[in-house]
Formats: structure tokens, C-alpha cells, sequence
């Protein structure tokens, strides 16, 4: 089983809600992460979290806002979405920022999201 | 160019048969770190195996090992004695030092697919 745990699972929304994903892990680690995976591609990283600070933000649209309310959670707040953002959202902790080659992901599940 | 290249977009292996996925990777940092990813179709990518650039033996963790062959800049994943519970997509993974250009993140190949045949 994995330590990294995303709720919900699967979610289904409307261009017009608002709905949040949340990620939790209780490894101790000072790095979380968000990816996007549409079907059949690798993982695109979206935000990481470094002590609980947004380090890097790879040009994600405004539609999509993370939190990180302490070092165990992770949220993506969602609004406005559009139907090509409708993919598996992947959470991911590692002990420490990714300074060091050595450093591994421990992936969640993810929430597979549709948008209608 | 590609960092991470994978060539085999799917694969087919009979059970207890051994297996072996390609991964190449460019990069002129002399250090970096490849890593394989095992994702099944419940989504979760789990964690494989690793390999530094430093490291002088090739790692092996279990029924997996990892060919790595540094002058070629090939990391290939050798999966041995095969099981059903193996089809899965697999991604090479790479993460280059922080600076000159990069920010340490993990950059994945395209993935393999691979079914594993009673």
C-alpha cells in the first residue's frame, strides 16, 4: 500500500464548480508534489512544495492553486476547469527537495478527473 | 531532444521469461540519477529501483536490475522470472543536479507497456 494517500479517487465536475484534491502522507517529508497525466503519457510535473513554500510553479494555469497547510497535506483547489483538464492528477512526497540526485518520489494513487 | 527515450511503446513477455525494457538519456551533467517507475492500471507509480551515475555497480533490487552502461548512456531494466502481476506501464526516469540549467526535477521517458502472457 502506499504511504501517500489522494482523495477522491475519481471526481467528476462541471466547468462552473469548484472542487479541491488532497494528498496526505505522514513520511516525515519536506517535498510534495502535484503532476498531471493525461492517458498513455508520462507524468508533467505541476507545482512542488519545499517546506511547505511553493518552489516551483511550471506555468500553471490560475484555474489550478495549490495549498500546502502543513507538511503532511497538500491541496489542488480546482475552478473553472476545462474539459482538457481532465486527466490523473498524481501526488508525490520526498524526504527533501529534489537538490540531490538521489532522491526518490513516493507517488499516491492519484484522482482520476473529468471534466465535463 | 528528448532527455529520457524509450523506444518500446509496448512489450510482450510469457510468464517466468525474463524481459528487458530500454531506456536511453541525454544529459552532459556528470551527475544524475536514473530511476524506474512500475505504474498498473490503478494508477499508483511505484518505485522501482535506482541507479547514480557514480555508482560502479549496476543495482538490483529483487527480480529487477538495472543494465547500466554509461559510455552508450543506456539504462535498461531487466525485469527476470516474469509474473502476471508485472503488466504494467514502466518509466525511465532521470534527475539531473540542481543548476546549469536544470531544477532537479524528475524528467520520465514516454513508458513501455508491458503484458506478461500465461
Amino acid at each position: 500500500d502506499t504511504e501517500v494517500t489522494q482523495t477522491p479517487k475519481h471526481l467528476v465536475m462541471g466547468m462552473t464548480n469548484k472542487k479541491s484534491l488532497k494528498c496526505e502522507q505522514h513520511m516525515g517529508h519536506r517535498a510534495m508534489y502535484w503532476y498531471k497525466q493525461k492517458a498513455k503519457k508520462p507524468p508533467e510535473l505541476m507545482f512542488v512544495y519545499s517546506y511547505e513554500k511553493l518552489s516551483i510553479n511550471e506555468s500553471v494555469p490560475s484555474r489550478f492553486s495549490p495549498e500546502c497547510p502543513n507538511s503532511s497535506l497538500l491541496n489542488l483547489h480546482l475552478h473553472a476547469l476545462q474539459p482538457e483538464d481532465s486527466a490523473l492528477y498524481l501526488c508525490a512526497s520526498s524526504q527533501v527537495p529534489g537538490d540531490s540526485i538521489y532522491e526518490k518520489l513516493f507517488f499516491g494513487s492519484g484522482t482520476q478527473l473529468s471534466v465535463l | 531532444a528528448q532527455k529520457i527515450t524509450q523506444t518500446q511503446p509496448g512489450m510482450f513477455v510469457q510468464e517466468k521469461e525474463a524481459v528487458t525494457l530500454d531506456c536511453t538519456y541525454d544529459t552532459s551533467d556528470p551527475s544524475y540519477g536514473l530511476f524506474w517507475y512500475k505504474q498498473p492500471s490503478s494508477g499508483e507509480m511505484i518505485f522501482l529501483i535506482y541507479q547514480g551515475s557514480y555508482d560502479q555497480q549496476n543495482a538490483t533490487e529483487g527480480r529487477y536490475s538495472l543494465n547500466f552502461q554509461k559510455a552508450r548512456k543506456s539504462a535498461n531494466l531487466v525485469i527476470s522470472a516474469s509474473q502476471l502481476g508485472d503488466s504494467a506501464m514502466y518509466f525511465c526516469a532521470m534527475r539531473e543536479e540542481v543548476g546549469s540549467g536544470s531544477q532537479g526535477n524528475l524528467i520520465f521517458g514516454k513508458g513501455t507497456k508491458l503484458s506478461v502472457k500465461p
